[in-house]
């Protein structure tokens, strides 16, 4: 089976701020990765992928890195704005199936 | 990017009726659409996996008479909870999997749906 926890179940960063949630994965032959960011009261939105024959990936202000030899994904954001508040988690797909982390919640503080 | 759609986004109902939630792919076609359910301050919890054409599969303790899933086209997914009691108010949320060809099978998700039952 597959395992896919958070290392920080809060997170508050200053505003301005990088920030960087963790997931960590068990399952060597897990080849896409995701991370959703969910607001209160709405549901997840897709913010970033990344395939397993890539390291790093970067979009507007967030990167994800992996780190396969460790089993370790990251979501850096960077400059965070008090609209980057939410619950981040990641989902990864091994097989078939997608298992879920059960997210960070990041706090900015202005 | 891809849409999902949920409908309603809020409902309220009385205890003993039975109500239903629309969950649609608006840009691709879905052959596997999930639903969750989820607390305050809590992680997704999926209650099942609903398959185009067949019968949904429910994880365990998620009563499947309850929860009634119906996946009658490639774009549409209905859960419809029947006798809904209190203790079924909750964030109901769907999501679909995108398997077209340049999707990479990603999932997205609905923008939830809230239950109150009075």
């Amino acid at each position: 089976g597959e395992s896919v926890g958070l290392h920080l179940p809060t997170l508050s960063v200053q505003e301005g701020d990088n920030s960087i949630i963790n997931c960590a994965y068990s399952n060597s032959a897990s080849d896409y990765f995701i991370w959703y960011k969910q607001e209160s009261g709405k549901g997840p939105q897709f913010i970033i992928d990344i395939r397993s024959n890539m390291d790093k990936r970067q979009g507007q202000r967030v990167t994800v890195l992996l780190n396969k030899t460790v089993k370790h994904l990251s979501l850096q954001i960077a400059a965070t704005q008090p609209g980057d508040s939410a619950v981040y988690f990641c989902a990864i797909r091994g097989g078939n199936q997608f298992y879920f982390g059960t997210g960070t919640s990041l706090t900015v503080i202005p | 990017g891809a849409v999902v759609s949920q409908h309603p986004s809020w409902v309220i109902c009385k205890s003993g009726t039975s109500v239903k939630i629309e969950c649609r792919s608006l840009d691709f076609q879905a052959t596997t659409m999930f639903w969750y359910r989820q607390f305050p301050k809590q992680s997704l919890m999926l209650m099942a996996t609903s398959n185009e054409g067949s019968k949904a599969t429910y994880e365990q303790g998620v009563e499947k008479d309850k929860f009634l899933i119906n996946h009658a086209s490639l774009t549409l997914s209905t859960l419809t909870v029947t006798s809904a009691h209190p203790e079924d108010s909750s964030f109901y949320i769907c999501s679909a999997r995108d398997q077209g060809a340049h999707s990479g099978n990603t999932i997205y998700f609905g923008e939830g749906s809230w239950l109150t039952v009075v």
